[in-house]
């Protein structure tokens, strides 16, 4: 089963505006990461949190982790045209370094 | 660096055929997964090595599916025999076993298609 639950599973916005998506986890984590998926390739790593943080900055990008509410978001401000992917989060837990990766949000950016 | 390798990129086959896959890691990465993805299931974790040593494979579906790697600079997946609901883009990820270095750095992926 899915360790991560993205919402919304879908965002269509326009160029310039900020989207936001949401994770959920279920156990508790070593560290999050956010990964970005173009259409037809392979998957982009992003940013990473660890379960110490709470939030973390690149670029555009901000994320969030609140490990209370088992939680993240990705924020990604003046979004581009550019931007239309799928993104995903991820977790590591316990020991080793297996990802478990959530359902994704398919963020649509029209001009 | 010339990023995860893999091929071939798209596959056709026919039911009952014998499908391999295959994953050259980045240089210097220890650890090796492999990863289906689906519209259905999403992205599921198959398999992954450490140091070429299977570390966990409860993700692998059935026993028609098989992984190896046989050094530190290629893996393979095989499907033996194919079926059409093996049908799915497979992905190959590696990534380093340094301190703080979490990330996995994703292959382009080869589409599997079984007729």
């Amino acid at each position: 089963s899915q360790q991560g639950e993205e919402d919304p599973q879908a965002l269509s916005i326009q160029e310039g505006e900020n989207a936001t998506m949401n994770c959920s986890y279920k156990t508790s984590i070593n560290n999050l990461q956010w990964y970005r998926q173009n259409s037809g390739r392979g998957l982009v790593h992003l940013i990473l949190i660890r379960s110490n943080e709470r939030e973390k900055h690149s670029g555009r990008l901000r994320v969030t982790l609140d490990t209370s509410k088992k939680s993240s978001s990705l924020l990604i401000t003046a979004s581009r045209a550019a931007d239309t992917a799928s993104y995903f989060c991820a977790t590591i837990t316990g020991g080793g370094n297996k990802l478990t990766f959530g359902t994704g949000t398919q963020l649509k950016v029209e001009l | 660096d010339a990023g995860v390798i893999q091929s071939p990129r798209h596959e056709v086959t026919e039911m009952g055929q014998e499908v391999t896959l295959r994953c050259k890691p980045i240089s210097g990465h220890n650890s090796l997964f492999w990863y289906r993805q689906t519209m259905m299931r999403g992205l599921e974790l198959l398999i992954y090595f450490n140091n070429n040593v299977p570390i966990d494979d409860s993700g692998m579906p059935e026993d028609r599916f098989s992984a190896k790697m046989p050094n530190a600079s290629f893996s393979t997946l095989k499907i033996q025999p194919s079926e059409p609901r093996d049908s799915a883009v497979y992905f190959c990820a590696s990534s380093s076993d340094r301190p703080d270095t979490d990330t996995q750095y994703f292959g382009p992926g080869t589409r599997l298609t079984v007729l």
